[in-house]
């Protein structure tokens, strides 16, 4: 089946570490996101990437990176900068174009904690 | 710019109430229009869509209807039941990307 996954379902991380959520897709889609969700709050788009080897930051891209080599896979990396990276991180794919009504697909999420 | 406007919540209802989550948005052109849920813990699942004027989604009970002339897409559902319990987010697509609201938060009580 066609899917979206993340991975790891829960991730900690001490102060002033790097870590990497993985996230993969194998639907064929060519956009990629990725969203911060903090506890009773909506969604903030943190960087998205249309095509293989260009991305665009969102609204909150301070302190985060990623990268797009492949078309399947769009990882993110929480930097040591980012000072406050507990949060619920989710992936989503979709197809571009928004004329047939295309939504998006997402991930079952990543929960990082800092410890 | 584009924009979502969700009811605030949290909405707590008995079971079998009758449920609305008002959302009205502000986008250019003429956008697809989305409801995601999300239960605890989980990501965000489609839940219905339309792409044009006077176009009624439905699933699961849930219904929602394309008003062009109020940009609004408000979730009802006849009766909620215990399961219903979920954050739910309004997404208009204007563009590439969707536009989500803040979600309200629903609660159903037995």
């Amino acid at each position: 089946d066609g899917g979206i996954t993340q991975s790891p379902k829960y991730l900690f991380r001490k102060e002033g570490q790097n870590v990497t959520l993985s996230c993969e897709q194998n639907l064929n889609h060519d956009a990629m996101y990725w969203y911060r969700q903090d506890p009773g709050q909506g969604l903030r788009l943190i960087y998205y990437s249309q095509i293989v080897n260009d991305f665009q930051k969102g609204d909150i891209a301070e302190g985060y990176s990623v990268s797009r080599e492949k078309k399947e896979s769009f990882p993110l990396t929480v930097t040591s900068a980012q000072k406050n990276p507990t949060a619920f991180y989710l992936c989503a794919s979709s197809i571009l174009g928004q004329g047939a009504g295309y939504g998006y697909t997402f991930g079952s999420g990543t929960r990082l904690t800092v410890v | 710019g584009n924009s979502v406007t969700q009811m605030e919540g949290p909405v707590t209802l008995s079971e079998e109430a009758f449920l609305t989550i008002n959302c009205t948005y502000t986008a250019t052109g003429y956008p697809s229009l989305f409801w995601y849920v999300q239960y605890p813990g989980e990501g965000l699942q489609l839940l219905l869509k339309a792409t044009k004027a006077d176009d009624k989604g439905s699933n699961k009970g849930f219904e929602a209807t394309y008003r062009k002339e109020t940009t609004s897409f408000h979730l009802e559902k006849g009766s909620v039941q215990v399961s219903d319990s979920a954050v739910y987010f309004c997404a208009p697509r204007p563009g590439n990307k969707l536009v989500f609201g803040a979600g309200t938060i629903l609660r159903v009580k037995s």
